[in-house]
């Protein structure tokens, strides 16, 4: 049974506007918590973190959010750009080990 | 800096047949890992080794041993390759075993 779960496999925003893509867990030992992209044909790579004391966490473009009631985090990008279609994942860390979601295909639309 | 690197990129096997999968990463980094990717299951951990010398099992170990050679490589091999091994292999490393893995290009696998 999987962990943390990307409900939304895939989602299409048009360019400039906001893209949220969500990200439910259900181990509330988690503490720590990643997002990574991935382009075909490549590895993921690292895009922004968050720690399980923060509700917020924002780089650039990107912020994730945590709400730890709902076991819930996103990520919102704005504005979007076309260079961020891409496959998303979430990670979430317990003790040593990441568990990641199933990913998010955005596709930005230029 | 090559970061992680892995080889091979495709392989196509038979059933029943072997094969390594290499990977290296030159950040001197402590942890090392190996993920399978399949369609609507992201990724799964495989083994890891979280420093030199010792490796432990991840969620789907089954069918895989791994060795870590030093502290730059860390290999994936398959003793007896079966169909439902057919899948995109990652190799990752971090500094440690709690911080951010980087990840290498991965290999295509495809067992017939």
């Amino acid at each position: 049974d999987q962990q943390v779960k990307q409900n939304s496999p895939s989602l299409s925003v048009q360019e400039g506007r906001i893209s949220i893509l969500n990200c439910d867990y259900t181990n509330s030992m988690f503490d720590y918590f990643l997002w990574y992209k991935k382009y075909p044909a490549e590895g993921p790579t690292f895009l922004i973190s968050i720690s399980s004391i923060k509700d917020k966490n924002e780089d650039g473009r990107f912020t994730v959010f945590l709400n730890k009631s709902a076991k819930h985090l996103s990520l919102h990008i704005v504005p979007s750009q076309p260079g961020d279609s891409a496959v998303y994942f979430c990670a979430a860390l317990d003790f040593n080990k990441f568990y990641f979601g199933s990913g998010t295909k955005l596709n930005v639309k230029p | 800096n090559a970061g992680v690197t892995q080889t091979p990129k495709f392989q196509v096997l038979k059933t029943g047949q072997s094969m390594t999968l290499q990977c290296a990463q030159d950040m001197n980094h402590n942890s090392m890992y190996w993920y399978r990717q399949d369609p609507g299951m992201g990724l799964r951990l495989i083994y890891y080794s979280a420093s030199e010398g010792t490796t432990d099992k991840g969620e789907v170990p089954n069918g895989y041993n791994v060795s870590r050679l030093n502290k730059r490589e860390f290999s994936l091999r398959l003793e007896s390759a079966a169909p439902s091994q057919t899948s995109v292999y990652f190799c990752a490393s971090s500094k440690g075993a709690t911080d951010t893995q980087y990840f290498g290009p991965g290999t295509r696998l495809t067992v017939l």
